[in-house]
């Protein structure tokens, strides 16, 4: 059975940093890409970032650039979020997501989520 | 203000069909496939349609997808109560360099 738990959420100030982890089982983590997703209270799905299988290229929405670094090890079949200069708007439920490849090897489609981990930004 | 555009809302009785639309542009669903997903209160969004028309398994053939151009489609038929839920269209932005998600549409079984 695919699982994908998230940890790492909570409380941070503005202009702080937290790191989420994502530990994976059920599958062959190191064929994946694999893809962090937020949702912030009360508003739709926002796509954060994503990366190869084995991290040689990595995707990230533009308003996180330069201040979130996604990252994974695969022989611990685990997948991070580094969020540095968080900021109110940052504050969501992040999504650890499994992203199947297409034919051509290139990210097709989310086809299991996470129970997601809450971080909050405020003062 | 989301890259694709879905209506907030859409409502039907049991038994009709609804459709949810998506519309996009030619660097997004123009020229790539597009996913929808389903979300219920307080749950992790799941996959309903992949590759813009391809059900995974379990999900019954009450729904399906379409895709014309640079707008995509969800048709759900056969309403249920517990059809009631958010949908989301999603696609991969070519001049984005990522994925994009439409706003999201609260379907209401009436």
């Amino acid at each position: 059975e695919v699982q994908l738990v998230e940890s790492g959420g909570g409380l941070v100030q503005p202009g702080g940093s937290l790191k989420l982890s994502c530990a994976a089982s059920g599958f062959s983590f190191s064929n994946y890409w694999m893809t962090w997703v937020r949702q912030a209270p009360g508003r739709g799905l926002e796509w954060v970032a994503n990366m190869k299988p084995d991290g040689s290229e990595k995707y990230y929405v533009e308003s996180v650039k330069g201040r979130f670094t996604i990252s994974r090890d695969n022989a611990k079949n685990s997948l991070y979020l580094q969020m540095n200069s968080l900021r109110a708007e940052d504050t969501a439920v992040y999504y650890c997501v499994r992203d199947r490849m297409d034919s051509s090897g290139w990210s097709a489609d989310f086809d299991y989520w996470g129970q997601g981990t809450l971080v909050t930004v405020s003062s | 203000q989301s890259v694709l555009t879905q209506p907030p809302s859409a409502s039907g009785t049991p038994g009709q069909r609804v459709t949810i639309s998506c519309s996009g542009s030619s660097s997004n669903i123009g020229s790539n496939i597009v996913n929808w997903y389903h979300q219920f209160p307080g749950t992790a969004p799941k996959i309903l349609i992949y590759r813009s028309s391809q059900r995974p398994s379990g999900v019954p053939d009450r729904f399906s997808g379409s895709k014309s151009g640079t707008s995509a489609s969800l048709a759900i038929s056969g309403l249920q109560s517990e059809d009631e839920a958010d949908y989301y269209c999603a696609a991969w932005d070519d001049s984005l360099n990522g994925w994009v998600f439409g706003g999201g549409t609260k379907l209401t079984v009436l």
